[in-house]
């Protein structure tokens, strides 16, 4: 049973560029959550998907924006890149379809954008 | 969001018991206790939860203080494996609610 699993592994934009990464979330989660982690900080909430709508959101400008499948994947856009979103991306999943509740969130691996 | 607070780094000896405490003196009534840890270069991955009884499982366990102000996190023989940033999170009841992380402890086995 695979995991979380995001793509790119590693990315270079320039500023001003846009960047899309993907998330593939563990078989029969439904619910997409993504976290921007910064070098030496804990992961921040960006925004959580389900049922293919924005659920929550966090603390970050309209540059970042989302979307989720039918098949429940997801995927993170950021516009206008600054040097400032350079950190790694991670995506979790949770949520057992046809369930009311799950605590467990499961993690990705991550992606690691740099912006130069 | 109630906060936590942890110490920035512990360091323990392999192969005996480690104590990872945490105070969320603001904690209220509905707020589950949770723990991820991050191992180097992945994600983080989930440890435990309770709400107010101790809780077990096969990674670690979890005492929560009577008043629910504190808990700790017992991890019973510490590998090098489990070198890792501890996080201590209060997580609404109803599911699915966000994780706000804060710098967690960093915990290093000495072999």
């Amino acid at each position: 049973d695979a995991g979380v699993t995001q793509s790119p592994t590693h990315l270079i934009k320039t500023r001003g560029q846009q960047v899309t990464l993907r998330c593939s979330p563990k078989s029969g989660h439904d619910t997409v959550s993504w976290y921007q982690q910064a070098l030496g900080q804990g992961p921040q909430f960006i925004f959580q998907y389900y049922e293919e709508e924005e659920r929550q959101r966090g603390n970050f400008p309209d540059r970042f924006s989302g979307h989720q499948f039918p098949n429940y994947s997801s995927e993170l856009n950021v516009n206008a890149l600054l040097l400032g979103d350079s950190a790694l991306y991670l995506c979790a999943s949770s949520g057992e379809t046809g369930t009311a509740v799950s605590y467990e969130q499961y993690f990705g691996p991550g992606t690691r954008l740099t912006v130069t | 969001d109630a906060k936590t607070t942890q110490p920035n780094s512990m360091e323990s000896n392999e192969e005996e018991p480690v104590h990872l405490p945490c105070n969320h003196s603001t904690i209220s009534g509905t707020d589950y206790i949770h723990w991820y840890r991050q191992l180097p270069s992945q994600g983080p991955e989930y440890v435990i939860h309770g709400l107010t009884s101790n809780v077990n499982n096969r990674m670690a366990s979890l005492a929560i203080a009577e008043d629910r102000k504190s808990s700790t996190l017992i991890l019973h023989r510490a590998t090098l494996r489990d070198a890792a940033v501890y996080y201590c999170i209060l997580r609404s009841n109803f599911g699915n609610e966000k994780l706000t992380f804060g710098t967690g402890t960093r915990l290093t086995i000495i072999p």
